[in-house]
């Protein structure tokens, strides 16, 4: 295991509807970056943070936003979610924010009705 | 653009043989490799890296080699044993000159299935 843990484990909502994932960085890291990974794909990089700053983007649109704390832990929020948002979202902790090291917690499944 | 890609989507193989999987990336300016091992409801799990200085990096049961001449990357695993059937991701990281952040593209994956 890697230390990182999200919640929920899974979730569902309807479409138009707004949510928000959560993300505990492995110990000692400072960096958590967010995946989003369709049925069948590898993970797509949505954004990462880096000392509660946005230190980079993906291409996802802006209704994809985030957040950071003191304590490294890390939100991904989507608004007005459509279908295609169904997917396993996933976030990486590492120890700086060009690291390629990033250790995966084990994701949260998002279905859009 | 940016891409990395898969030759082959599934893999099968007998507990014991060695298995290869394979991976064609497109970016130049990538500057790290890494092999990430995906199993069922799990989040995808570090294997192996590879800096795009080296050719070829060995860890327990694993090797992994690339080629930058025809920019393909490969993982071999040693006497694979059941506990390595999964999906295996190939990932780059592009050191896009005064780029601050790590972000890695990954392929699509291949399933690899060991049959005891």
């Amino acid at each position: 295991e890697t230390g990182v843990t999200q919640s929920p484990t899974h979730l569902i909502k309807t479409r138009g509807q707004q949510v928000t994932l959560r993300c505990s960085s492995q110990s000692g890291h400072n960096t958590v970056s967010w995946y989003q990974q369709a049925l069948g794909q590898g993970p797509q990089f949505i954004f990462q943070y880096y000392r509660e700053e946005e230190n980079g983007r993906g291409n996802f649109p802006p209704r994809f936003s985030g957040l950071q704390f003191p304590n490294y832990s890390s939100e991904l929020n989507v608004n007005a979610l459509e279908l295609d948002d169904s997917a396993l979202y996933l976030c990486a902790s590492s120890f700086r924010g060009n690291s390629y090291e990033q250790y995966f917690g084990p994701g949260t499944r998002l279905t859009v009705t | 653009g940016e891409s990395v890609g898969l030759h082959l989507p599934t893999l099968s193989v007998q507990e014991g043989d060695n298995s290869i999987i394979n991976c064609a990336y497109s970016n130049s300016a990538s500057d790290y490799f890494i092999w990430y091992k995906q199993e069922s409801g799990k989040g995808p799990q570090f294997i192996i890296d590879i800096r795009s200085n080296m050719d070829k990096r060995q860890g327990q049961r694993v090797t992994v080699l690339l080629n930058k001449t025809v920019k393909h990357l490969s993982l071999q695993i040693a006497a694979t044993q059941p506990g390595d059937s999964a999906v295996y991701f190939c990932a780059e990281k592009v050191n896009a000159g005064g780029t601050s952040y790590g972000k890695l593209t990954f392929g699509q994956g291949t399933i690899l299935t060991v049959h005891p």
